[in-house]
């Protein structure tokens, strides 16, 4: 299985802030990786699909980078309503795993 | 818009059985992968299973094959999740997901396995 591994685990930044959330894997792979924004009570929603692609609808300050083992989400400058929990996902090989997740709260 | 809204989570006792239903509206259901996410209390996200358009390849986690079974009826633009012999490790919401490289969710459904 691959396992994948985020840090931090929690993140405390301040609006306008630069923010890059890390997913490590345990075995490369290309670049089936996903990455989503979950907001309580609410369903997680897709940011970055095949590990840099922007889904439609997200604004452009959210990327995504990486290849092998070591995967990026960055938020340019972070707003208001980016305070939330991030993960990432792979679907490279089954079974399908997810990292542990990043809170992003507010310093 | 895509819409998926999961039903027929509840409470059960060990070695019972739950059939989860999964609407899909806002696409066309039988051009896409669907599957199951699951995250039990106070634990991270957990992939369960997939089912490719025609319900011909199905893929489970280790931990529920032989007791889980994903179906679809394209006709009704349904997803399923038949879940016999439940275990108290099962309690979990589980999400009904539109697979195309990511994600799309339903708001998830709880089943609680307890005596």
């Amino acid at each position: 299985d691959i396992q994948m591994t985020q840090s931090p685990s929690t993140l405390s930044a301040s609006v306008g802030d630069r923010v890059t959330i890390t997913c490590r894997a345990s075995q490369s792979f290309s670049s089936w990786l996903a990455w989503y924004q979950e907001k309580p009570g609410k369903a997680p929603k897709p940011l970055i699909y095949k590990a840099s692609s922007l889904e439609s609808g997200v604004p452009s300050r959210f990327s995504g980078s990486g290849s092998g083992t070591e995967f990026t989400l960055t938020i340019s400058s972070l707003q208001p309503d980016d305070f939330a929990t991030y993960f990432c996902q792979q679907s490279d090989s089954y079974p399908w795993t997810f990292g542990q997740g990043t809170r992003v709260e507010i310093k | 818009e895509v819409q998926l809204v999961e039903s027929g989570g509840g409470s059960v006792q060990p070695g019972g059985s739950l059939r989860l239903s999964c609407a899909a509206s806002g696409f066309i259901f039988s051009d896409y992968y669907m599957s199951w996410v699951r995250r039990a209390p106070g634990k991270g996200l957990e992939w369960v299973a997939n089912i490719n358009q025609d319900g011909g390849a199905r893929f489970y986690v280790d931990s529920v094959k032989g007791r889980f079974t994903v179906s679809r009826d394209n006709a009704k633009n349904s997803l399923y999740l038949q879940m016999n012999s439940l275990r108290v490790e099962d309690t979990a919401v589980y999400y009904c997901a539109r697979w195309d490289g990511k994600f799309y969710w339903g708001q998830g459904t709880l089943v609680t396995v307890s005596s």
